[in-house]
């Protein structure tokens, strides 16, 4: 594709749901990476992927987040029991290969925990 | 956390004024990255400044850095406010697996 997408682009749950989110890199992009970002604020590292291999996952907040890119592609970022300070907009972005290569954002899942 | 700082917090100026936003961080760095983000978009990349470098230019954007004071400036000259827009800088450290940490950006306002 043209960019990076994510879907759903919006997202409403009730606190104790899971949630699965979902990004879709650039083609042929080796590096994928995960940032969560509150109003106001930068966007902060969770995770991210060298083809399926997550190299770090240093900035996931507990075990109730995970996620995984199986075959290299398409990742999922999976949140188990929600609670509302896990409302935020989740990012998705990819770069040629490692992170120290221009990274392309996608538009954001905006999630929002009632 | 967060390395980058940008200052100001925010910064409001006319349509043909020239717009200034510094970054400072705190550790080594490989690259420094500056970003955009418009009202309730994605994040846009503008420019990738790489260590050895102390200068460069894209378009109506120049970057410098100094390392020696471990911080950097976007300059956007003859603003527009198509320019409105927050705005980010990001760094990532020389380790071959680190990642991107950014700031918490400036928010600039380009008035008509």
């Amino acid at each position: 594709g043209a960019g990076v997408s994510q879907s759903p682009r919006y997202k409403v749950t009730k606190r104790g749901q899971d949630v699965a989110l979902r990004c879709d890199p650039i083609s042929g992009h080796v590096s994928l990476y995960w940032y969560r970002q509150a109003l106001g604020q930068g966007p902060e590292f969770l995770t991210y992927f060298n083809y399926e291999a997550q190299q770090d996952k240093s900035g996931l907040p507990n075990d109730r987040f995970s996620a995984e890119r199986p075959e290299g592609s398409i990742s999922t970022l999976t949140i188990q029991r929600t609670e509302q300070r896990d409302s935020a907009m989740y990012r998705c972005a990819s770069s040629r290969k490692g992170p120290q290569e221009t990274q392309y954002f996608g538009p954001g899942t905006r999630l929002l925990v009632l | 956390s967060q390395q980058g700082e940008e200052d100001p917090q925010a910064l409001s100026i006319q349509e043909g004024e020239n717009a200034t936003m510094n970054c400072s961080y705190k550790t080594s760095i490989n690259n420094l990255q500056w970003y955009r983000q418009n009202s309730g978009r994605g994040l846009v990349h503008l420019i990738l400044i790489r260590s050895n470098e102390r200068e460069k230019h894209s378009g109506r954007l120049r970057v410098t850095l100094d390392t020696s004071k471990k911080s950097s400036s976007l300059l956007i000259t003859a603003s527009r406010a198509a320019d409105t827009a927050s705005y980010f800088c990001a760094t990532d450290a020389p380790s071959g697996y680190s990642t991107l940490t950014f700031g918490k950006g400036t928010m600039l306002l380009v008035s008509p």
